[in-house]
This record gives C-alpha cells, structure tokens and sequence, in this order.
C-alpha cells in the first residue's frame, strides 16, 4: 500500500471549516483514499473514501487532486466533537491489501 | 448495520499470566476479521486478520495467537504476557467488497 504523509496535528475554531491535508504521491492506480478519525480512547470511526472523483457524506467532503498525489478532507463546520485524530490511508482493494495500514495521523483540535 | 462487542473494556494483568480477548460481531455474516493494537500514543497496528473460521493470518510476530472458531466471534489469546503486550487492543470487522471497517470499542489491557 502506498505511504501517506500528514500533518502532525492542526487547530480549527470552532464553526468554520477544517481542512485536513495528506500526501500520497506513491498511490496506484487502483488504491483508494480512505479516511478514518479516532476520538480519545475510542475505536477509530470510517468517515469517507474516494477513487478519483470527489466525494460528499453527511460527515464531510474528500477532494482528491487530478493526479491523485494528495487529498484534502474537509469539515465544513467543525465542532468540539470534531477533535479527535484523523487518519488518511490509501489501500488497494484485493489480496493482502485488504488490510487498513494506520499512520500517525493528524490530532484536529477544534477550539471554542 | 453491524455491531461489535468486545470484553472486557479493561484488563490489568501480570508479566508471565495469560490472556484472553473475545470479540463478537453482529448484523453481519462471513465477515472479514481484524485485531489490532495501538501502544500509548501510537498509530494501529494490525496484528491479525480472518477471512474465515479458522482462517488466520499474522501480520507481526509476538507471543500473541488469534483463533476464530465461529463466523462472528474473533479471539486474542497469549500464554504468556509481556510488558510490551500493553496496549489498547480493537476489534474490527469489514464486510467483503464493501468498504468501510468498523471498530469494536477497544479493550485496554495493562501488564504489571
């Protein structure tokens, strides 16, 4: 699977949207984009996937860039439940890959 | 929509005893299986994954041993524990073919 980069950690106030950025230069034609958020001592929570084309749920929007190299997911109104580490991995969909590789991800600390 | 239990939420345990962690799935059949863990103030890691009863497959090697002697129910065993076994410990399940994978609420297990 190939390796995502992100950032460390970020800070969103509390209403306006937060854009959490990732890297995947290295993504292949038939991996996909996943996003997942873990809130403190909890297990981690899917929240949306994409291939190439943008995508929208009733939790947040992924854009994905042309070449598909990075992505963005995006909270349109963040709240305080929103804090939580997000994580961005991208897998391919048969064999040993069907497997979810977690990184270090980013800690969003949505501020009031 | 499919609902993971896993017990029990906490465990504190001596160096050398044994383990046992269960997890049962449900509203789901056949499911993909997996066990992870994540150390304090680290990313997941998976340990193991079941495509089937009886079929298991290791990601890392350990004195951890993973056994799925029902279609929905996904167990973590150890003879003897170490101190590097502490940890949060998640189940989760994925439907085959579909995409999302869902997170039981976690076990956090301390080795004295």
């Amino acid at each position: 699977d190939a390796k995502t980069t992100q950032p460390p950690s970020m800070d969103c106030a509390e209403g306006r949207a937060a854009n959490l950025p990732c890297n995947h230069s290295t993504i292949s034609g038939n991996e996909y984009v996943y996003w997942y958020r873990q809130i403190h001592s909890q297990g981690p929570q899917y929240i949306i996937h994409g291939l190439k084309n943008n995508e929208t749920n009733e939790m947040a929007s992924l854009i994905i860039t042309e070449d598909r190299k990075s992505s963005t997911l995006i909270l349109p109104h963040a709240t305080l439940r929103d804090t939580a580490v997000y994580y961005c991995i991208v897998r391919g969909t048969s064999g040993s890959a069907r497997q979810l590789t977690f990184g270090s991800g980013t800690q969003l600390t949505v501020l009031p | 929509s499919q609902t993971i239990h896993q017990w029990p939420a906490t465990l504190v345990q001596p160096v050398g005893s044994p383990l046992s962690l269960e997890c049962t799935v449900e509203g789901t059949s056949n499911p993909n299986l997996y066990w992870y863990r994540q150390a304090a103030g680290r990313g997941l890691q998976l340990l193991f994954y079941s495509v089937g009863i009886g079929q298991i497959s290791s990601e890392v090697p350990q004195n951890l041993s993973a056994s799925r002697p029902q279609d929905r129910q996904f167990i973590l065993s150890s003879k003897k524990l170490l101190l590097s076994d502490s940890g949060f410990y998640l189940c989760a399940c994925k439907r085959d073919r579909k995409h999302e994978q869902f997170f039981g609420p976690g076990t956090r297990l301390t080795v004295l």
